[in-house]
Parts: C-alpha cells; sequence; structure tokens
C-alpha cells in the first residue's frame, strides 16, 4: 500500500491523558499537513510542514498541541492533556514538492474519543 | 465564521439525472477553489480544482463552475451515478497558501 497512512486507527482515553498519532506520507511527497474533522464538519487546518520545517501553524492548534517532522518523513502529533472537546478525526495528508495544484492526498484518519 | 459555506447537508437525485452542488464563500482573498469527496470511513480525495482566473474547469463527468463576483461556485455532476454517492466538500484557498478552508460537506446520494 503506498497511500498514506496513519496509526492509530482509533484511540481512546480518558480525560488528561496524553495521545500520539502518526502519519506515514506518501513516500516521495515532502510537503505534509495535519487536519482535524470534528462531527458534521468539514476538516479544519491544524499545520503544515515542508520536508522537516513547520511552515504554518493554525491559532487552533493550542499549546497542547505539537507536531513534529524530525526526519522529513514520517510525523507525529502529539496531545497533551486531552480534553473532551479534543475528540474528533485527525487527518493527515500530503503532497508532492513541484508546485501547489491544492490536491492532498489524505489518509483514512485517527479518530480520537475522550472520555 | 464559516469562510465556506455549503448550505445544503443533503442532496438527493435519480441515475442518469444532474447533480449540483453549491458552495459560496466570504473571503474575497480567496484564488483557488477545489472539490473533494469523501466515502465512509476513508479520507477525503482530490475531484477537481479551479483558480480564480477561470469560470469553468471540466473533467469528464465533473464541471465546476465559479462566479467571482457573486463568491459562489457549483459542481456539476453529469450523468450522476450511484457510485458518486458519497460527501462532497468545497475548500478555497488564498494567495498560495498551502492552507484549505473547507465547507461543511453536502451529501451526495444517487438512487439506481
Amino acid at each position: 500500500d503506498t497511500g498514506v497512512s496513519q496509526n492509530p486507527r482509533h484511540k481512546i482515553t480518558k480525560r488528561g491523558q496524553n495521545v500520539t498519532f502518526r502519519c506515514d506520507p506518501i513516500s516521495e511527497h515532502n510537503r505534509l499537513y495535519w487536519y482535524r474533522q470534528t462531527l458534521g464538519q468539514g476538516p479544519e487546518f491544524l499545520t503544515y510542514f515542508q520536508n522537516e520545517a513547520q511552515l504554518e501553524k493554525s491559532r487552533l492548534l493550542s499549546d497542547r498541541f505539537s507536531a513534529e517532522r524530525p526526519k522529513g518523513s514520517f510525523s507525529t502529533l502529539e496531545i497533551q492533556r486531552t480534553e473532551q472537546g479534543d475528540s474528533a478525526m485527525y487527518l493527515c495528508a500530503s503532497s508532492p514538492g513541484t508546485g501547489w495544484t491544492g490536491e492532498l492526498f489524505f489518509g483514512e484518519g485517527s479518530r480520537l474519543t475522550v472520555l | 465564521d464559516q469562510q465556506v459555506k455549503q448550505n445544503s447537508p443533503s442532496l438527493s437525485v435519480q441515475e442518469g439525472r444532474i447533480s449540483i452542488l453549491n458552495c459560496d464563500y466570504t473571503n474575497s482573498m480567496f484564488d483557488y477553489f477545489l472539490w473533494y469527496k469523501k466515502y465512509p470511513a476513508e479520507g477525503p480525495t482530490f475531484l477537481i480544482s479551479i483558480s480564480s482566473i477561470k469560470d469553468k474547469n471540466e473533467d469528464g463527468r465533473f464541471t465546476v463552475f465559479l462566479n467571482k463576483s457573486a463568491k459562489h461556485l457549483s459542481l456539476h455532476i453529469v450523468p450522476s451515478q450511484p457510485g458518486d454517492s458519497a460527501v462532497y466538500f468545497c475548500a478555497a484557498s488564498e494567495g498560495g497558501s498551502e492552507k484549505l478552508v473547507f465547507g461543511k460537506g453536502t451529501k451526495l446520494t444517487v438512487n439506481p
């Protein structure tokens, strides 16, 4: 499978716990994006990497959220001290480095449930 | 503040007929518009896009129309097929930003 891979697919946690999601983009893509989707809403932009550099970050990404892409390949999204409002589908996407077409290749998402 | 609005949560059409999905936007700085399709338990997939310098873009059965003065775009699917049943998201970006702003989506059901 050469698509975008996200793990875990579903995470249930208690309020106050930390969670980490991993995204493996399509291998030749140097751009990587994180979006969040809550029920009945469209995806909301969280952050974007070009290689290992985090180039844009939404104000939605509070201090409890941190994303990394240390070697320009896979990325992790960590949420500290989870709150019930963090329950959502976290979507990762990647795109090639050649120009901006808006065509993002999304993974299947990691669903977070905070009890 | 919803910058991209899809006011119809759902749409139902008969197979073979035209499906028209609508999208309005409020940010006049948006200059690139896209449609994504999403099946249950899958991530969204890119469908078609249009730059603000154009008013129409066509790809097979899918055509996107852009009316900049009305800040409105629409996606036409002709003829509609049952496999087109999915949630369709309108998205926009501005000034070369790689941040996409999505609408809430419209669930299309194509009945055989």
